[in-house]
């Protein structure tokens, strides 16, 4: 089964740093790969969506990479800043499956 | 922007009481889904749709029954409210191919069962 794992769990970085998020799965068969960014008590909202077939992403200061082969992605977040902070998940849509499996996120703090 | 609306926002209620959470997504989409998530810790899918008369139950156990009558309308619905089912419901939807199925959420339902 599909396993979906994010580190680190919580990170802290002063404003204007550039940060990485982890994602790692267990199964590199996938249809695709979506970062998601949550508020307290939110919804989610969706980032950046990888398809299997691709190797990055691009929104803004927001790059996202995929290596399938080693079960991995990264989010890269350029000159961080307050509004930043939030937990990003990302999710992985297994070949023949029928849903999403997540992460249980990284809660980002960006201090002022 | 998504178009997909969850209501109520907010819900407390007693125990024993019967329940509808309400989702509506207006991008056509097939494919719905409802989340359970508790505060800090991941989403379990509970239910999921791939369209008009299919509800399928998903990997967490639940009490909770969906309908899908319309391709916009996603309810769930509890019969008789208890304090376990006191956590967040997230609505999603997408388009039912796999590639580019990109996932949009709902605001969430928080429902507390006293």
């Amino acid at each position: 089964k599909q396993e979906v794992t994010q580190i680190p769990a919580a990170l802290s970085v002063p404003e204007g740093e550039n940060l990485v998020l982890n994602c790692s799965f267990t199964d590199s068969a996938i249809y695709n790969l979506q970062w998601f960014r949550q508020d307290p008590g939110k919804g989610l909202t969706s980032l950046l969506l990888i398809q299997s077939s691709q190797r990055e992403q691009t929104s803004g200061r927001l790059n996202a990479s995929l290596d399938k082969s080693s079960g991995r992605s990264t989010l890269y977040i350029a000159a961080s800043q307050p509004g930043d902070s939030a937990t990003y998940l990302c999710a992985v849509v297994p070949l023949g499956d029928n849903d999403m499996r997540f992460g249980a996120g990284t809660r980002l703090t960006v201090k002022p | 922007e998504a178009d997909i609306y969850q209501t109520p926002r907010y819900l407390v209620i007693g125990t024993g009481k019967k329940i509808t959470l309400e989702c509506s997504q207006t991008m056509g989409h097939d494919k719905m889904y409802w989340y359970q998530q508790d505060p800090g810790m991941e989403l379990h899918l509970i239910h999921y749709s791939y369209g008009v008369n299919s509800t399928e139950k998903g990997d967490l156990s639940s009490e909770s029954t969906v309908s899908r009558i319309r391709t916009e309308h996603f309810p769930l619905t509890l019969e008789s409210a208890r304090p376990s089912h006191t956590s967040q419901y997230l609505c999603a939807s997408s388009e039912l191919g796999r590639g580019n199925t990109e996932a949009f959420f709902g605001q969430g339902t928080r429902l507390t069962v006293v």
